[in-house]
């Protein structure tokens, strides 16, 4: 089946530079890869998402690339700020619909 | 965008008694469902999927007699925790996808506490 792995496991930034965040799947037919950001005693929210059919995809301060030779995705924020600290999940989808997720990361933005 | 409410946000209640949670689609209608379980630090696991006007489908492991689904509208899924347990603390997550897009559209969230 479809295994996700996520990292890091912690991430800790100061206030004005970038994180990157990396998850590697296994299924090379998959083709449709979220990120979410999971604020504390909140459900996750997407941020962004890509297409098996594009490279990167850009939205303000978030960008997430996708490399499907080598399978693996990233999550790319600049010029963070203390509102970026929540903990990122990546996804993968099933062809059920299922999505299976990374194990998380936690980003602290230190101001 | 696609709003999904689910109530109550956090609930107490006594070992052995049932605990129902609500997960509602405002503005679409979803005929599909999922239920995730998140104890602390780790990441979603999937339960069940929800589907409406048929049976749900549980993950394995997952005890159905436990945890019931109902999906009777397609804007509306619950999940009843029966006998609950201590164990069974864990925050509840429901999502539903709209047919025609990608992305799911996560509730808020339960946070269940048995004492």
């Amino acid at each position: 089946g479809e295994n996700v792995e996520q990292h890091p496991s912690t991430l800790s930034v100061q206030e004005g530079d970038s994180a990157v965040i990396k998850c590697t799947y296994s299924d090379s037919a998959s083709n449709y890869f979220p990120w979410y950001k999971q604020e504390l005693g909140k459900g996750p929210q997407l941020i962004i998402d890509i297409r098996s059919n594009v490279g990167e995809k850009k939205d303000q301060r978030i960008a997430v690339t996708l490399n499907k030779t080598a399978k693996h995705f990233s999550l790319h924020i600049t010029e963070t700020q203390p509102e970026d600290s929540a903990v990122y999940f990546c996804a993968v989808p099933l062809q059920s619909y299922k999505y299976i997720f990374g194990t998380g990361t936690r980003l602290k933005v230190l101001a | 965008g696609a709003v999904v409410s689910q109530h109550p946000s956090w609930v107490i209640c006594k070992s052995g008694t049932s605990v129902k949670i609500e997960c509602r689609s405002l503005d679409f209608q979803a005929t599909t469902m999922f239920w995730y379980r998140q104890f602390p630090k780790q990441s979603l696991m999937l339960m069940a999927t929800s589907n409406e006007g048929s049976k749900a489908t549980y993950e394995q492991g997952v005890e159905k007699d436990k945890f019931l689904i109902n999906h009777a509208s397609l804007t509306l899924s619950t999940l009843t925790v029966t006998s609950a347990h201590p164990e069974d603390s864990s925050f509840y997550i429901c999502s539903a996808y709209e047919t025609g897009t990608y992305g799911y559209t996560f509730g808020s969230g339960t946070r269940l506490t048995v004492v």
